[in-house]
């Protein structure tokens, strides 16, 4: 069975621009979690789609914003990128609200 | 509010077990999870824990789980350098529209 896929593995990227990452979860897994992992501080939750819902959001500013596919893959986008969003974008999936498989992330470099 | 807590490090030698300890605030949570992050990789299932149980085994991995205190422990018998990584506690709220909530991690060093 494939794993949670994630593309690109590394972006790099300019201050203001955007940043489109990818995930493809778990064949027959509905939900798809979205977290940041910047250097020093732990994952943060960012989003969690189900359904192609958006159910909860973590603490982040609206220019983090994200959609899921009927298909169940999802995007999330950063617009007005800053330095600071230079981190690991990881996501998961689950086919319930507990054990969540994680993908290999897309390291995010803003320049 | 929901909150994890675990040290930032530890350091054991090879061969010696390692615990890894963390506390968590939301006793109603159902499942209480270790995970393994390599450098550069995302995260690895490692083991998960049934609130009602207060033991689990698996190989070289022992949790063990006190809800009153609300104290979780990762023992990893006979360590190897391999196990060198940060592991991750994560809980499970029952609040129904809660994802996993994370610790910060606990980068384990093993020394040869």
């Amino acid at each position: 069975e494939a794993g949670v896929t994630q593309s690109p593995t590394h972006l790099i990227k300019t201050r203001g621009q955007q940043a489109t990452l990818r995930c493809s979860p778990i064949s027959g897994h509905t939900s798809v979690y979205w977290y940041q992992q910047a250097l020093g501080l732990g994952l943060q939750f960012l989003l969690w789609y189900d359904e192609g819902e958006e159910r909860n959001r973590g603490n982040f500013p609206p220019r983090f914003s994200g959609r899921q596919f009927p298909n169940y893959s999802s995007e999330l986008n950063v617009n007005a990128l800053e330095l600071e969003d230079s981190a690991l974008y990881l996501c998961a999936s689950s086919p319930d609200l507990n054990e969540q498989f994680f993908g290999p992330g897309t390291r995010l470099t803003v320049l | 509010g929901e909150d994890v807590e675990q040290s930032l490090f530890l350091s054991v030698r090879e061969g010696d077990s390692s615990v890894i300890n963390c506390t968590y605030t939301d006793s109603s949570s159902t499942y209480l999870y270790w995970y393994k992050q390599e450098p550069g990789a995302g995260l690895q299932l490692l083991t998960y824990i049934f609130s009602n149980m207060d033991m689990k085994q698996d190989q070289r991995l022992t949790v063990l789980l006190n809800k009153k205190d609300k104290h979780l422990s990762l023992r990893i018998a006979d360590t190897q350098t391999g196990d060198s990584a940060i592991y991750f506690c994560a809980e499970s709220p029952n609040s129904g529209n809660t994802p996993l909530v994370f610790g910060k991690g606990t980068r384990l060093s093993v020394i040869a």
